[in-house]
């Protein structure tokens, strides 16, 4: 089956602008969390949505912030970005429906630079 | 704060050695889970280890999870240039010390290099 399928790829903005990504998940998961990946903090949790409905937040600022559609696929949106934007933002996937995590499933992720 | 620390943070080494990565936390996790990331895409599981003391090898890969079910470690046999990648660690919390129910807590990774 397909797997998670994020969009864009790449993209560059720039300080003050806002940025949306997409993601769509596994057919049938109805789990998707998004984590922001940096050299030097690794991957950190943003949010997790399961059916339609924000699980978990992790501590990043009012300017990240996600919703979840009725056929599971996600975006997240930042506004009025920063140069610390600058990320790999990956998308996961999960079949888990309790409130394990299962394994999750990520996409390529989203490589966002912010000049 | 990172509740799971991952050393050794970088780790060079030719093809044929053996290996171990760690994955420490003073948190108690409902599971661990191992993945592996490779340039240009996202972690893929590699295993979840959920009992104390469990040991799970698969194929040249052999994964520890410590007792107290705090810390774990992962231990190649006979390194070879396909296993390159950043190995993540990832704890599932249970909704104390600090960790939400359910939620996976990520380490920062150990960058492997094997070379041929």
């Amino acid at each position: 089956k397909a797997g998670v399928t994020q969009t864009p790829r790449y993209l560059i903005k720039t300080r003050g602008q806002q940025v949306t990504l997409s993601c769509s998940p596994i057919s049938g998961h109805r789990s998707v969390s998004w984590y922001q990946q940096t050299p030097g903090q690794g991957l950190q949790f943003l949010f997790e949505y399961f059916s339609e409905t924000q699980r978990n937040k992790g501590n990043f600022p009012g300017r990240f912030s996600g919703r979840q559609f009725s056929n599971s696929r996600s975006e997240m949106n930042v506004s009025t970005l920063e140069l610390g934007d600058s990320a790999l933002y990956l998308c996961a996937s999960s079949a888990q429906g309790g409130t394990g995590s299962g394994e999750l499933f990520f996409g390529e992720g989203s490589r966002l630079t912010v000049l | 704060t990172q509740l799971l620390k991952q050393s050794p943070q970088f780790l060079s080494i030719q093809e044929g050695e053996n290996l171990t990565v760690y994955c420490n936390s003073s948190s108690v996790f409902s599971s661990l889970q191992w993945y592996r990331q490779e340039p240009g895409e996202g972690p893929v599981l590699l295993v979840t280890v959920v009992t104390g003391g469990e040991v799970k090898k698969l194929k040249r890969l052999t994964f520890q999870f410590g007792d107290a079910r705090k810390d774990s470690s992962l231990h190649i046999t006979a390194a070879q240039p396909g296993d390159t990648g950043l190995y993540l660690c990832a704890g599932e919390g249970r909704g104390d010390r600090g960790s939400t129910l359910g939620r996976l807590y990520f380490g920062r990774g150990t960058q492997l290099t094997v070379w041929p």
